[in-house]
């Protein structure tokens, strides 16, 4: 089945510790996202890409970085991890469309990041 | 800037019963998009139903429909026959017609009953 794949499900860090999580689609999906979401609230968007084009979003801390190295796969880099970044951390995928209309959006069942 | 908000945190329904949960938003676009997803405990999060603002007629797919009311910015989910199965989080998001970003409500968590 076409799927959101997220690597690891659960990841412990320490304070400070970089640390990468991993999203991989086999859906062909040009658009790639990353949200953050805190324990009992709203999933809220770091940033996303439309093929290589990075969007960040302009409250996503510096800390936060993303990459992209294909059309499959897409990394969340945590440089500097604070015990605040503990949260599970969404991936999502979309096709935007030539018509200028971004299709549903498509969840990974995420990676819950613990900072010690 | 858009809005999304749901002002029920906890919601209970009797399996079998009927369960209408609210969302309103604010917006000042005429073209976008609404959206109910589900986050069951520890799963990924999936989408329930989906609306186009242009479209008068109310979403619905199986036991969910949505009473989508333009005017009043309103766009609520009931559920239907509920089931155990439907116990989860339920987030109402917004999209802007061309945009990719979702807005999400706050999430009202749903508890299903014997």
């Amino acid at each position: 089945d076409a799927m959101v794949i997220q690597n690891p499900r659960y990841q412990v860090t320490q304070f400070g510790k970089p640390v990468t999580l991993s999203c991989s689609q086999t859906l062909n999906h040009n658009v790639m996202y990353w949200y953050q979401q805190k324990s009992s609230q709203a999933p809220k968007l770091l940033f996303h890409y439309y093929d290589k084009d990075f969007n960040n979003e302009a409250d996503t801390p510096d800390n936060f970085q993303s990459r992209r190295p294909n059309t499959s796969f897409c990394f969340l880099d945590i440089r500097s991890p604070g015990l605040g970044d503990a949260a599970m951390y969404l991936c999502a995928t979309s096709r935007f469309r030539e018509t200028g209309y971004t299709d549903t959006q498509y969840f990974g069942p995420g990676t819950r990041l613990t900072v010690l | 800037a858009q809005t999304v908000t749901q002002s029920q945190p906890e919601m209970s329904v009797q399996e079998a019963e009927t369960v209408t949960l609210s969302c309103t938003y604010d917006t000042s676009e005429s073209d976008y998009y609404l959206f109910w997803y589900k986050q069951p405990p520890s799963r990924q999060m999936i989408l329930v139903i989906r609306q186009e603002a242009y479209k008068q007629q109310n979403a619905t797919e199986n036991r969910f429909s949505v009473n989508f009311q333009k005017a009043a910015k309103s766009f609520s989910l009931k559920i239907s026959d509920s089931q155990l199965g439907d116990a989860a989080m339920y987030f109402c998001a917004y999209r802007s017609g061309t945009a990719s970003k979702l807005t999400f409500g706050t999430g009202t968590r749903l508890q299903v009953t014997l």
